[in-house]
């Protein structure tokens, strides 16, 4: 049983569009990541949630401890945002990593 | 702040050769750890760090040693280099929280390209 399930596992949208890429598990976590990869690069931390929404720039994330869901959403999506996005579980000193979105914004 | 970094960015090794990878962090992070990720897969735990003098294992820690004597460095040993350990490595860093959990954002090295023939 995967205690993490993210979705879509692929997702080609059209510029400008509103995207949404979801995280649900099962286990109870202290916080919930969500990290982009861009191909051939490196990795970076969007967001860090332990409950509620943030947001910075077009990026909002949001999480329910209850329902045990998260989401990330792109508003205005742009061909640079174009990458691979993972949801994270911080279960203790470890995480426990989604399998990844792949994310296509075509101009 | 440089925050985490990791060298070389590219290495080419022999089978059978050893090397080091080297990770440093600037901000008195107390979780380090290192990770591979093979073509177009997830990343996969090798071993990670909680603070200096303690290290555990983790998803894949076979042909891997690390130590940790400080706070700032986390470098990972390969012993006898071989070609399934050709992959990209990175290393991540980031606060232990009061109960124990990774609730505080993460920090990522570039990336160290490790082919080995």
């Amino acid at each position: 049983k995967n205690e993490v399930e993210q979705s879509p596992q692929n997702l080609t949208a059209q510029e400008g569009e509103f995207i949404t890429i979801n995280c649900s598990y099962s286990v109870g976590i202290s916080a919930l990541h969500w990290l982009q990869q861009h191909p051939g690069g490196g990795i970076v931390s969007l967001f860090m949630l332990s409950s509620g929404k943030k947001k910075h720039g077009r990026l909002i994330a949001t999480i329910n401890i209850q329902e045990k869901h998260s989401s990330l959403h792109i508003t205005a999506s742009h061909p640079r945002d174009s990458a691979v996005y993972i949801c994270a579980l911080a279960f203790k000193p470890q995480l426990i990593w989604g399998a990844g979105t792949k994310l296509i914004i075509k101009p | 702040n440089a925050g985490v970094t990791q060298t070389p960015k590219f290495q080419v090794l022999k089978t059978g050769q050893s090397m080091t990878l080297q990770c440093a962090q600037d901000m008195n992070h107390e979780y380090m750890s290192w990770y591979r990720q093979d073509p177009g897969m997830g990343l996969r735990l090798i071993h990670y760090s909680v603070g200096a003098g303690i290290t555990d294992q983790g998803e894949v820690p076979n042909g891997y040693n690390v130590s940790r004597s400080t706070t700032e460095d986390f470098p990972l040993r390969l012993l006898s280099a071989a070609p399934s350990q050709t992959s990209v490595y990175f290393c991540a860093s980031s606060f232990v929280g009061g109960q124990g959990g990774l609730n505080s954002p993460l920090h990522f090295g570039n990336g160290t390209r490790l082919t080995v023939t």
